[in-house]
């Protein structure tokens, strides 16, 4: 199937840093990738939409300013967690659909595990 | 408002056993609905099902969908050790961008 790396796949930052994530679609192009945040025995939550070439599209709760997110091409988009607390630590998580593809299955990076000290 | 359920939240069962793990939906527009398994890390594709009372099956795993009372349910039997997971429900709604809204899941125990 095809394949999303996601890197780093962990990452310990001080507070008031911030850490950028970067997902790549290796086989595929995406137009639309999507960023998931998970807490501890808890299920993804979408934290937004990334689109090429135009704005990411934020869920409800989610600060655009604080994850900010770089979609410049269509096998790149990139999620910065700027100004970072460790209320911030989590595991995030994106996946990408490849745009010829009018199937639903979304292939997912194998996560980042943030960790803010 | 999309929404997921799962049930359910966790389950201990032997070796041996066969689990049922449930999903209910209530989503404008559906399209498909996805079964996954979630390890230490991501989660891993098990079945997409878009049409009722068609069972997906792959080795001892199965899954069917009824998108008349809006459930579907994802069946293991002769579970092992190594079905020991979070299996995660997820529903493709009304956005066509390809978003998918997640259930709580299910935290499968397999002792042995």
């Amino acid at each position: 199937g095809a394949v999303v790396s996601q890197h780093p796949s962990w990452v310990i930052c001080k507070s008031g840093t911030s850490v950028k994530i970067e997902c790549r679609s290796l086989d595929f192009q995406a137009t639309t990738m999507f960023w998931y945040r998970q807490f501890p025995k808890q299920s993804l939550m979408l934290m937004a939409t990334s689109n090429e070439g135009s704005k990411a599209t934020y869920e409800q709760g989610v600060e655009k300013d604080k994850f900010l997110i770089n979609h410049a091409s269509l096998t790149l988009s990139t999620l910065t967690v700027t100004s970072a607390h460790p209320e911030d630590s989590s595991f995030y998580i994106c996946s990408a659909r490849d745009y010829r593809d009018r199937g639903t299955e979304a292939f997912f990076g194998q996560g980042t595990r943030l960790t803010v000290v | 408002e999309d929404k997921v359920v799962q049930s359910p939240l966790s389950l201990v069962v032997h070796e041996g056993d066969t689990v049922t793990l449930n999903c209910s939906y209530e989503v404008t527009n559906f399209r498909s609905l996805l079964w996954y398994k979630q390890e230490k890390k991501a989660p891993t594709f098990l079945f997409m099902l878009t049409s009722s009372g068609i069972e997906k099956k792959s080795g001892r795993l199965s899954s069917i969908l009824d998108k008349k009372e809006l459930f579907s349910i994802l069946n293991i039997t002769a579970t092992q050790t190594g079905d020991s997971a979070v299996y995660l429900c997820a529903v493709h709604g009304s956005s066509n961008t390809g978003k998918l809204i997640f259930g709580q899941g299910t935290t499968l125990q397999v002792k042995p």
